[in-house]
């Protein structure tokens, strides 16, 4: 079945420091990628998307590219705020039925 | 705010108990997927109900069970309750059983298992 793999953390910038998180997946065919992210004692936010090859997701700084040939959909944000302090989820969807997501990494920004 | 709703927010509850966790799903969604969370992990898959009928499950065993109603709201039921069952649970509501469509999640139910 469909797995995703993300880079282990966690991860601890200081504040407008430039963020990549690794996002990896395998899969039978082509299936849609998200960011999702979750705040402190909270659900899962949807941070962006991409649902084909070479499309990018964009959303509040951050970025995404879906990146077929490599199997990958890494993040990035050029300067991270304390703000942005959360555990971010990659996932990928199964069949376009539910989605498979990566352990999360843990993002803290320091001041 | 998604307008996804869960309740109880949070419970303890012992082993070898049933529990029953509720999520009213965004007005007009037809789907329901739950989620478990286990501390520090990513969520996992347990099952999904589009239009009242199951559309698929994922590797939990029958103790876990769900049930969707007319106005698509979704009931996740656990039975013998074990110490691992120790989890935060998700549910996300879509317009359809296509998760391409955007699926919101609810903020969960923290289920403590003593």
């Amino acid at each position: 079945g469909n797995s995703v793999t993300q880079m282990e953390g966690p991860v601890t910038l200081s504040e407008e420091a430039f963020l990549t998180i690794n996002c990896t997946y395998t899969a039978t065919g082509y299936p849609s990628l998200f960011w999702y992210v979750q705040y402190p004692g909270e659900g899962l936010q949807l941070l962006l998307k991409a649902t084909k090859a070479d499309d990018k997701g964009s959303n509040k700084g951050f970025e995404a590219t879906y990146r077929k040939e490599t199997t990958s959909f890494h993040l990035e944000k050029g300067s991270v705020q304390v703000s942005d302090s959360a555990v971010y989820f990659c996932a990928s969807d199964n069949y376009g039925q539910n989605f498979v997501f990566g352990p999360g990494t843990r993002l803290s920004v320091l001041p | 705010e998604t307008g996804v709703t869960q309740s109880p927010t949070h419970l303890i509850k012992t082993r070898g108990q049933q529990v029953t966790l509720r999520c009213s799903s965004q007005s007009g969604h037809n789907t329901v997927s739950w989620y478990q969370q286990a501390l520090g992990q990513g969520p996992q898959f347990i099952f999904q109900y589009y239009r009242e009928e199951e559309n698929g499950r994922g590797n939990f065993p029958p103790r876990f069970s769900g049930l969707q109603f007319p106005n698509y709201s979704s009931e996740l039921n656990v039975n013998a309750l074990e110490l691992d069952d120790s989890a935060l649970y998700l549910c996300a509501s879509s317009l359809e059983s296509v998760m391409n469509t955007e699926a919101f999640f609810g903020q969960g139910t923290r289920l403590t298992v003593v």
